[in-house]
Formats: structure tokens, C-alpha cells, sequence
């Protein structure tokens, strides 16, 4: 799987907008962009995926460039309970031809929330 | 509450010993994923099921080994523990696990401390 690098740290304000960056200069055209996060003290938590169009759900979006090199996760309002390590993944689809779903997860970034 | 439950959620044992940790799915759900998070090396992939069947593998030991039953439940055996698999163990669910993408939902792991 193409390899993703993120900041080993963020910082944000509470309530203010944060945007979390992920290079994937290797991504290929079947490699779907995941982000999952882990808050302290629990297991991983799905936020969002897409392959070339932006996305909204409840939790965040997810801007990719044109390129699809980068992506980033934004959270529009951040609160204190969003404070976690937050992991971009890459995962081929073609590649595991429909039998595999395992998630290759890198070392993410912490993401601190000041009040 | 991701649905997905783990038990027991803290195991002490010894070197030279063995443990099953034991792993719920959400209902419905068929791949059964296990992934081990040590402070080296972070979040690792070890092996999936899906349905009764194994179905990929990643980084896991010889001595590390699993099985998904009839009800779909997950059991994964350690065996001739050393001080280097203390650990937290996550055990993860989503509906297929496949080409067509869905989420992952992880349980709340078992931290395995091995003295």
C-alpha cells in the first residue's frame, strides 16, 4: 500500500476549525483515503473516506487535491472530545480483489484541544 | 458503544504461558479483524476471518493464533508469552471486508500485561 505522512502534532483552539494535512504522493488511481481516529484510552474510530470527491458527513469532511497527492481532514468546530490521534490510511481496493480489509495504520497525529 | 465487545479487558500473566482473549461482533457483521498496538510499533494488522475462514494475514507470530466460530465470534490464542507481547488488543468487525468498503468498528481491547 502507498505510504501516507502526516505531522506527529497539532494543536487547536476549542471551537475554532482545524485541518489536518496527509501527503499520499504515491497514491494510486484505486487507493481509497481513510480517516479513522483514536481517542485516549479507546479503540479506533471511523471519521470519513473518498476517493476523488470531497465529502461531508456528521463528523468532518475530507478535501482532496486534485492530484489526490494530499488530502486534508477538516473538523469545523473542534471541542475538547476531539482530541485524539488521528490516522490517514490508504487502502488499494483492486489490489486485495475483494477479500481483504485490513487497515495498514501509520503513527497519525495527536491532535491537543485548548479551552 | 461501537457494538463490537472485547473480554477480558485486563489479563496479567506470566512468561511461558497462554491466553485467549475473546472478541464479540457487532451484529451482522462478518470479518472479524485483529490488531495489536504496542508503544514501538504502533497499530499492526495481525489477521482477518470472514465467515468461519481465514482470510489474510499480517505481521503475526507463529505462536499467535486465531479462529472465528459458527456465531461468529472471534477467539485469539497467545501462546509461549515473552515480556515483548504485552500489548493492547483490538479486535475490529464491519459487515464484509472486501472491495466494496465498509467501516470498521473496533471494540475497547484487551490490555495483556506479561510480567
Amino acid at each position: 500500500d502507498a505510504k501516507t505522512t502526516q505531522p506527529n502534532s497539532m494543536e487547536s483552539n476549542e471551537e475554532e476549525p482545524v485541518h489536518l494535512p496527509c501527503n499520499h504522493s504515491t497514491i494510486s488511481g484505486t487507493d481509497y483515503i481513510h480517516w479513522y481516529r483514536q481517542l485516549p484510552s479507546q479503540g479506533p474510530e471511523y471519521v470519513i473516506h473518498g476517493l476523488t470527491s470531497n465529502v461531508n458527513n456528521r463528523m468532518a469532511s475530507l478535501a482532496i487535491a486534485e492530484d489526490r497527492k494530499s488530502s486534508t481532514l477538516i473538523l469545523h468546530r473542534a471541542t475538547l472530545r476531539d482530541a485524539a490521534v488521528y490516522y490517514c490510511i490508504l487502502r488499494d481496493v483492486s489490489r486485495y480483489g475483494g477479500s481483504q480489509g485490513n487497515l495498514i495504520f501509520g503513527k497519525g497525529t495527536k491532535l491537543s484541544v485548548k479551552p | 458503544d461501537s457494538g463490537v465487545t472485547q473480554t477480558p479487558k485486563h489479563l496479567i500473566t506470566a512468561t511461558g504461558q497462554r491466553v485467549t482473549l475473546r472478541c464479540s461482533p457487532r451484529s451482522g457483521d462478518l470479518s472479524v479483524y485483529w490488531y495489536q498496538q504496542s508503544l514501538d510499533q504502533g497499530l499492526q494488522f495481525l489477521i482477518q476471518y470472514y465467515n468461519g475462514e481465514e482470510r489474510a494475514k499480517g505481521n503475526i507470530l507463529e505462536r499467535f493464533s486465531a479462529q472465528q466460530f459458527p456465531d461468529l465470534h472471534s477467539e485469539l490464542n497467545l501462546s509461549s508469552l515473552e515480556l515483548g507481547d504485552s500489548a493492547l488488543y483490538f479486535c475490529a468487525s464491519s459487515v464484509s471486508g472486501g472491495r466494496n468498503y465498509n467501516e470498521q468498528f473496533f471494540g475497547p481491547g484487551t490490555r495483556l500485561t506479561v510480567l
